[in-house]
């Protein structure tokens, strides 16, 4: 089992570029979680997603950042036109029925935008 | 809102020293606590949890006691190793969500040998 797989682990832009950022779940399970953590800063949730939709979106901002789970594949976070702002690391943590207690992340994808 | 206080670091200690990384929390109700750690190129790995008052949860060593009349979940371990070097997060779940957590900054741990 390899666990929660994401990459690339570092992925460098330049402003107005976009980044895609994936998340391969651990085998079997099918609920995936997007957080954010900015330089000197804890983790802050982004999304909840389950295979091909959007459970929870309340910590996306409203403009440039999408998710998806489609049914094939992995998840993929997508920053369209990035700012300085984006630099960040994003974690990514998969469960097989939802629930804080049963969270296995990723090692994270570290994006910097210069 | 909720929130989560870490003592900064970076924390140094030599091996079999005594560790205490303090966590203390600000929640309305009775979250649940955990202690994460990720090791140098790792993802986070939960390392412990309580989910009640006066609950101690422990592994690998490591414990911490939910201690409602202090908000706080400090972690410790009696005797540290170069392995346990890391970087260990606090965190809270949220109540309006079992799924959400709510996490410290971060403490960065080094053990020399």
């Amino acid at each position: 089992n390899a666990g929660v797989m994401q990459n690339p682990r570092h992925l460098v832009r330049r402003r107005g570029q976009e980044a895609r950022l994936r998340c391969s779940p651990m085998k079997g399970h099918s609920h995936v979680y997007w957080y954010r953590q900015l330089p000197e800063e804890g983790l802050k949730f982004m999304v909840y997603l389950q295979k091909e939709n959007i459970i929870d979106e309340s910590g996306m901002p409203k403009e440039r950042f999408s998710a998806e789970f489609p049914k094939e594949g992995p998840s993929i976070l997508r920053i369209q036109q990035v700012v300085r702002g984006d630099s960040a690391a994003y974690f990514c943590a998969s469960s097989p029925t939802a629930g804080a207690n049963v969270l296995t992340f990723g090692a994270g994808s570290r994006l910097t935008v210069l | 809102g909720d929130s989560v206080t870490q003592m900064e670091g970076p924390v140094t200690l030599s091996e079999e020293a005594f560790l205490t990384i303090n966590c203390t929390y600000t929640a309305t109700g009775y979250p649940s606590l955990f202690w994460y750690v990720q090791y140098p190129g790792e993802g986070l790995q939960l390392l412990l949890k309580a989910t009640k008052a006066d609950d101690k949860g422990s592994n690998k060593g490591f414990e911490a006691t939910y201690r409602k009349e202090t908000t706080s979940f400090h972690l410790e371990k009696g005797s540290v190793q170069v392995s346990d070097s890391a970087v260990y997060f606090c965190a809270l779940s949220d109540r309006n969500s079992n799924y959400q957590l709510i996490w410290g900054a971060g403490t960065k741990l080094i053990i020399k040998p």
